[in-house]
């Protein structure tokens, strides 16, 4: 099945830097990777997800990355603020109907 | 829209007691999972339904664990008899996606149910 990599587990940042979180991916049949964004005793929340048709995609601060050929995926936040502080999962699926197969998790701690 | 709902939100019991967990799914959606989540790590699958048939349940402890979704809606999951490493955050999801759709909709999670046994 999917194995989904996610590094790093941690990431710490001053405010107004930017952070980046890679994934890699095993199974090629994967074409959707969304990113989740787990604050503490909450629910993962999708905060951006991008299609294999596509290689990059942007929302505000927030942007995506697919190397579809190396099976990687990143997620950029820009301008970072301390309310971005959370744990950040990716994730990969096949076509429409699949589970999601999760990374493990970074935890990312933002300072004023 | 209201959200996926999910039940109880804490959970204590001794291990080889049973429990239940309920969720109920955002309106329409087709597709219902059940992850695990141990501390630390990333939601791991369950099961999946799709209405009310079993689509994934490769990742279920079957000896322990069941799950039902009898008339399409509503999900119980249980655990019986349950073990120390069962402690875990069991997140219920839905989306609208179904198989062999062409398109991946969002999956949408509940708050969870933390249980811890001891």
């Amino acid at each position: 099945g999917e194995n989904v990599e996610q590094h790093p587990s941690t990431l710490s940042v001053q405010e107004g830097d930017s952070a980046v979180i890679k994934c890699t991916y095993s199974d090629s049949a994967s074409n959707y990777f969304p990113w989740y964004k787990q604050e503490l005793g909450k629910r993962p929340q999708l905060i951006i997800d991008i299609r294999s048709n596509v290689g990059e995609k942007k929302d505000q601060r927030i942007a995506v990355t697919l190397n579809k050929t190396a099976k990687h995926f990143s997620l950029h936040i820009t301008e970072t603020q301390p309310e971005d502080s959370a744990v950040y999962f990716c994730a990969a699926s096949r076509n429409s109907g699949y589970a999601l197969n999760f990374g493990k998790g970074t935890s990312l701690l933002v300072t004023p | 829209e209201a959200g996926v709902a999910q039940s109880p939100r804490y959970k204590i019991i001794e291990k080889r007691q049973s429990v239940a967990f309920w969720c109920n799914p955002i309106s329409g959606h087709a597709t219902l999972y059940w992850y695990q989540q141990i501390l630390g790590q990333g939601p791991k699958l369950l099961i999946q339904f799709q209405n009310n048939g079993v689509v994934d349940d490769s990742q279920l402890p079957k000896d322990r664990f069941s799950a039902e979704r009898l008339k399409g809606v509503d999900s119980t999951l249980k655990i019986q008899p349950a073990k120390l490493e069962d402690s875990a955050v069991y997140l219920c999801a839905s989306s609208f996606s179904t198989a062999g759709g062409s398109y991946n909709s969002p999956l949408h999670f509940g708050n969870g149910t933390r249980l811890t046994v001891t």
